[in-house]
């Protein structure tokens, strides 16, 4: 199986600020077809999880654009520009490309200073 | 507006059996594969099961395959969960998502099930 391993696991940060979560894997996440299927999920305390970026760098609907991804290969990093009060929770980050299983992370517990 | 709503959680015996069923809503259900992902109490996101849009093909986690059933209902639009023989260490809240070819689009509520004795 391929073994996500996300770093830091806890990220104190100031409002305002950015933060970076990064997100290794095992394996080249380059699918056959072309794609890189990596994926990041936020979950909010309490909260189910909810995806971000799909495909490495693609926000979903709704996502503000405070939140980016990149990378390639087997490194890859979620951006958060100007950290609000609203982004506190755990963020994943899970490969699709190898499948099954699907893979995650440890998860980063992103919190206010 | 997609909407995954679980049911059928509870507390069990280890040995036990429990059903958990998931109704979805909001997109084509029978153009889907679906699938379970579990969270165990504060740790991380663990994959369970997933089920073909006909329903012919089932993937299982090691740590469940023999145990667990995935099956789907399209006259329903429910995706179901037999837990057979469950251990304390499948305690954990079961989460109903939408597989999106490589990706998760959609998570449930969640449904907390508790082995026990």
């Amino acid at each position: 199986d391929v073994v996500m391993t996300q770093s830091p696991l806890s990220l104190p940060v100031t409002l305002g600020q950015s933060a970076s979560i990064s997100c290794n894997s095992s394996q080249n996440l380059v699918h056959s077809d072309g794609d890189t299927y990596l994926n990041w999920f936020q979950q909010r305390p309490g909260r189910s999880p909810r995806r971000l970026i799909y495909k490495v760098s693609k926000r979903d609907s709704g996502v503000p654009d405070r939140f980016s991804g990149s990378g390639s290969g087997t490194d890859f990093t979620l951006k958060i520009s100007r950290v609000e009060a609203e982004d506190v929770g755990v963020y994943y980050c899970m490969q699709g490309t190898y499948w099954p299983p699907w893979t995650f992370g440890q998860g980063t517990k992103v919190e206010i200073k | 507006e997609v909407q995954l709503v679980e049911s059928g959680g509870g507390l069990v015996q280890p040995g036990g059996s429990l059903r958990l069923s998931c109704a979805t809503s909001g997109f084509i259900f029978s153009k889907s594969p679906m699938a379970w992902v579990r969270q165990a109490p504060g740790k991380g996101l663990e994959w369970v099961s997933t089920i073909s849009v006909n329903g012919d093909d089932r993937r299982y986690a090691d740590s469940v395959k023999g145990r667990f059933i995935i099956s789907r209902d399209s006259s329903k639009n429910t995706v179901d969960l037999q837990m057979n023989s469950l251990r304390t260490e499948d305690t954990a809240v079961y989460y109903c998502v939408k597989d999106a070819y490589g990706s998760i689009d959609y998570w449930g509520l969640g449904a907390l099930v508790t082995v026990s004795s």
